[in-house]
């Protein structure tokens, strides 16, 4: 079965600064892999995918992620955080073959300082 | 275009009360899902539908809890003799079939007193 980590549970950072945020899987072929975004008493927002292809992959409002099957990594990027990023970011793995049936990792809360 | 919506956004029961809680999908969405967030276990799968079938009902936590989809569309998600530890957020996702990104609705919030 598959299962995905995200190390950080909250993570802080100044607006204008760089952003990564890690994501482990753990899945034995080739994964989907999503990052989404969850503010307060709001439903999950999608922010980007990767099915195959080229390993980096651009998403909405600036994000970034980088596949790296050596590593067994999905992180998430961004190179300059608005105050407005604040929120629950949520990295999730699909079965085999298909997007459906999910499985999230935790969950990495972020919070922006002006 | 409508994204996913779902009904009610809020709903507070006794508990041993049955609730339903509904989805509409985007339209032309053939693939339908119900998922169930709450502190303790974080987002956690229920149930998949492909049209009006569910070929995967794994996630379904024990037999109070079904769902049916109708006409490729709607679904219902009911939950019968609600008990305290059914206390989540109640979210539901489509997509164009089980190939593709899933977009969420912004959920149902169940409160078993």
């Amino acid at each position: 079965a598959q299962s995905v980590t995200q190390p950080d549970i909250h993570i802080t950072v100044s607006e204008g600064a760089s952003l990564e945020l890690r994501c482990n899987y753990s899945y034995g072929a080739t994964p989907y892999l999503f990052w989404y975004v969850q503010s307060p008493g709001q439903g999950l927002q999608l922010l980007l995918k990767y099915f195959s292809g080229d390993t980096l992959v651009q998403g909405i409002k600036g994000f970034e992620a980088e596949f790296k099957r050596s590593q067994s990594s999905f992180n998430l990027r961004k190179p300059s955080v608005h105050w407005s990023d604040a929120a629950e970011y949520f990295c999730a793995v699909g079965t085999t073959g298909t997007a459906s049936k999910l499985t999230f990792g935790t969950g990495t809360r972020l919070q922006v300082t002006l | 275009g409508a994204g996913v919506s779902q009904s009610p956004s809020n709903k507070v029961t006794e508990k041993g009360k049955d609730v339903e809680l509904r989805c509409d999908p985007i339209s032309g969405h053939t693939a339908l899902y119900w998922y169930r967030q709450s502190l303790g276990q974080g987002l956690e799968f229920l149930i998949y539908f492909q049209g009006n079938s569910a070929p995967d009902k794994s996630g379904l936590p024990s037999d109070r809890f079904s769902a049916e989809r109708t006409g490729g569309s709607v679904s219902t998600l009911t939950i019968q003799r609600t008990q305290q530890e059914d206390s989540a957020v109640y979210l539901c996702a489509s997509s164009r079939d089980r190939m593709h990104e899933q977009y969420f609705g912004p959920g149902t919030r169940l409160t078993v007193t």
